[in-house]
């Protein structure tokens, strides 16, 4: 199998523009999640999806954050209008729910300038 | 409500030593136990994980962990370090609804 995959590893863009940042789970897996890591705060949930649907949006930090899973194969987080302090790597994770250990992709790593 | 703790932000060991890192959970029911590593650039790669059962766990890499319930612990361990093991560690606890994450933990091996 080949991983999580996201896309893009590496994003830089400018103050106010849309982000998207793309995740395919592992095939077979019924769980997905999206994390964000900073040196400040470390490694947060910001939501999760089961079977296509989210379950838990409490860690989006704003509106401005918004995540979907349109199919079991792929799910995008989008950040209208990006800010400096948006600036992270962001971690795509998925897991079936038998098993309880999530699989991370290699993160996109996003600069907000 | 489920909590990790990482008591060393960063610890350097020289190579072949051995190592611990600490862990301390809190948590309502018996927990689910993981130790994950990150490489420079990287995801989070699985070393191990407890979920119930013999309480040392033996992972990838020639790691261990042992879980103790009296102390809320979940050290993790190896015998003989070697320089590609300089990484963060982060060690987690709970399900596929609540994972809680440590702050991590930065190995450098010293040659």
């Amino acid at each position: 199998d080949a991983g999580v995959i996201q896309s893009p590893r590496h994003e830089v863009t400018e103050m106010g523009q849309e982000v998207t940042l793309r995740c395919k789970p592992i095939s077979g897996h019924d769980y997905l999640f999206w994390y964000r890591q900073t040196m400040m705060r470390g490694l947060e949930l910001l939501i999760y999806f089961n079977n296509n649907v989210p379950i838990d949006d409490s860690g989006m930090p704003e509106d401005r954050f918004s995540a979907k899973m349109p199919n079991a194969s792929f799910s995008t987080l989008k950040i209208q209008p990006s800010e400096p302090r948006d600036s992270a790597v962001y971690f795509c994770a998925s897991n079936r729910q038998d098993t309880d250990t999530q699989y991370f992709g290699p993160g996109t790593r996003l600069t907000v300038l | 409500a489920q909590s990790v703790t990482q008591p060393d932000i960063h610890i350097t060991v020289s190579e072949g030593a051995s190592l611990e890192l600490r862990c301390n959970y809190s948590y309502g029911a018996t927990p689910y136990l993981f130790w994950y590593v990150q490489s420079p650039g990287q995801g989070l790669q699985l070393l191990l994980k407890y979920f119930s059962g013999d309480t040392l766990v033996q992972g990838i890499k020639g790691f261990e962990a042992e879980f103790k319930r009296s102390q809320s612990s979940f050290n993790l361990r190896k015998p003989s370090v070697h320089w590609s093991d300089a990484a963060e560690y982060f060690c987690a606890v709970g399900g596929n609804n609540d994972m809680r994450f440590g702050a991590g933990t930065r190995l450098t091996v010293k040659p």
